[in-house]
C-alpha cells in the first residue's frame, strides 16, 4: 500500500508569493494533519482535518490555510510567504476509530524555500 | 511549548544497545508517550508508543517509569543504520489530535 504521498517534493517561491501544497493520506485514513519543520527544530503542528472540517489549528498567522477534500486529501497554503516561512513541511495522516492504538504515519515532506 | 526533554546528542557502538532517555514531567494522566525517528529530513518514522505499561515490538523497547515523569527508549542492538534523529512526543489527549515535538537526540551509531 502506497503511504502518505506528498507534492511538490521541492518548491522554491519568492517573498509574497503564495504556495500550495498538496496531500494525499493513507488508503482508508480520514484524519490528516500538517507540520511545519525549520532547520534544526522538531515539527510544529499547523492543523488536523477530520472528514473535511479543521479539529485544531496550532500557532500560525492566518496567512496559513488548509481544506480536506471528500476523498480525504488536503492541501495547505500559505499567502504573502515570508523568508521565516522557509522550512519542510509534513502532511501525516491517521486511522481514526482504535482508542489508543493510533499513530500519525508521515510523508516525506515538501522543501519550501523562500527567497 | 514542548511537554519533552532529550538530550541533544548521543552515540552508541554499533551492535550495542542504543538507550535514548526522555523527560515529560508535566505529562496528564491520559496522555500517550510516543517515539518517531527522522532520518535525513526525511518524514518521522514511528517506533512505538505507550501510557504507562512498558512496551515492546520489533523495533524497540520502551520503558516508562511509574510516576510516568521520563522513560526510556531502548534499541536493544544498535546498526549503523539507526543513526538519526529521534524524537519522544507527548500525544495532546484533548480534542484536537496533535503531537507536541521537542528538539529531539542525534543518535550516531559508530562503527
Amino acid at each position: 500500500d502506497a503511504g502518505v504521498t506528498q507534492s511538490p517534493t521541492h518548491l522554491i517561491k519568492t517573498r509574497g508569493q503564495h504556495v500550495t501544497l498538496r496531500c494525499s493520506p493513507i488508503s482508508g485514513h480520514k484524519s490528516v494533519s500538517w507540520y511545519q519543520q525549520v532547520l534544526g527544530q522538531g515539527p510544529q503542528f499547523i492543523f488536523q482535518y477530520y472528514e473535511k472540517e479543521e479539529r485544531g489549528r496550532g500557532n500560525f498567522p492566518d496567512r496559513f490555510s488548509a481544506r480536506q477534500f471528500p476523498n480525504y486529501s488536503s492541501e495547505l497554503n500559505v499567502n504573502a510567504l515570508l523568508l521565516g516561512d522557509s522550512a519542510l513541511y509534513l502532511c501525516a495522516s491517521r486511522r481514526t476509530g482504535i482508542s489508543g492504538n493510533e499513530k500519525l504515519f508521515f510523508g516525506s515532506g515538501t522543501q519550501l524555500s523562500v527567497l | 511549548d514542548a511537554k519533552t526533554t532529550q538530550p541533544p546528542s548521543m552515540d552508541c557502538a554499533e551492535g550495542r544497545a542504543a538507550n535514548l532517555p526522555c523527560n515529560h514531567s508535566t505529562i496528564s494522566g491520559n496522555e500517550y508517550v510516543y517515539w518517531y525517528r527522522q532520518i535525513h529530513s526525511q518524514g518521522p518514522q514511528y517506533i512505538i508508543h505507550g501510557l504507562k505499561n512498558n512496551e515492546t515490538n520489533e523495533m524497540a523497547s520502551l520503558i516508562i517509569t511509574e510516576d510516568r515523569k521520563s522513560s526510556t527508549l531502548i534499541l536493544p542492538h544498535a546498526t549503523l543504520r539507526d543513526t538519526a534523529v529521534y524524537y519522544c512526543i507527548v500525544r495532546v489527549s484533548s480534542g484536537t489530535y496533535k503531537y507536541i515535538f521537542g528538539t529531539g537526540t542525534r543518535l550516531k551509531v559508530l562503527a
